[in-house]
């Protein structure tokens, strides 16, 4: 079975922090995504990668940057967290086979930002 | 926005058959339809896709009709774990974003 896992379940931070929030896919996987899911607007994507060292901004990248120093691993980096971040973070990874792929999700980070 | 309208919540007893549908009347021709199911505070889990084919896994069998632009997804014997939140998607190609819609609020009733 897939299994992609995040650093943490909960997170509490307060604004100005610097908030690291990595995600660790076992399968080999080439792409891995970052979503935040907020109530009433659904999965909105942050920043994906289709590879080692290489990033693509999703919809919603203002605020975050990542990194992508080892294929199994993408990390999302809120500079300077505001409370406007607050939000369930969600990371995904997928094998890039063919003509489409299925995205596999981890547990979820819920950071509260006070 | 979401390519799909899906019933916003359905009731289901536990050991039916749960039926969930979802509406893609503008499906094209190579676009896949998947199902998704997110549980209260985790995060989506992968349920089953297909293109025009039925398919079934452990989890689930997604009828689709021949037309493509509807399709159900048939959980054989609901339980009561399987009270979520779930999303029908269609999706052509691989680097094509995931969006997921407001999906149908199951209810397994004891």
């Amino acid at each position: 079975d897939v299994k992609v896992t995040q650093s943490s379940r909960y997170l509490v931070k307060r604004t100005g922090e610097k908030v690291f929030l990595e995600c660790v896919q076992d399968m080999d996987h080439e792409n891995m995504f970052w979503y935040r899911q907020d109530p009433g607007l659904g999965l909105r994507l942050i920043y994906f990668s289709y590879d080692v060292k290489m990033k693509e901004k999703g919809d919603i990248p203002e605020g975050y940057s990542v990194s992508r120093e080892k294929k199994e691993r993408f990390s999302l980096i809120l500079e300077s967290a505001s409370t406007n971040q607050t939000s369930m973070y969600l990371c995904a990874s997928s094998i890039r086979t063919g003509i489409t792929d299925t995205q596999y999700f981890g547990p979820g980070t819920r950071l509260t930002v006070l | 926005d979401a390519k799909t309208t899906q019933p916003p919540s359905m009731d289901c007893a536990e050991g039916r058959a749960a039926n969930l549908p979802c509406n893609h009347s503008t499906i094209s021709g190579n676009e896949y339809v998947y199902w998704y199911r997110q549980i209260h505070s985790q995060g989506p889990q992968y349920i089953i896709h297909g293109l025009k084919n039925n398919e079934t896994n452990e989890m689930a069998s997604l009828i689709i009709t021949e037309d493509r632009k509807s399709s159900t997804l048939i959980l054989p014997h609901a339980t009561l774990r399987d009270t979520a939140v779930y999303y029908c998607i269609v999706r052509v190609h691989r680097d094509d974003k995931i969006i997921f819609g407001k999906g149908t609020r199951l209810h397994i009733l004891p």
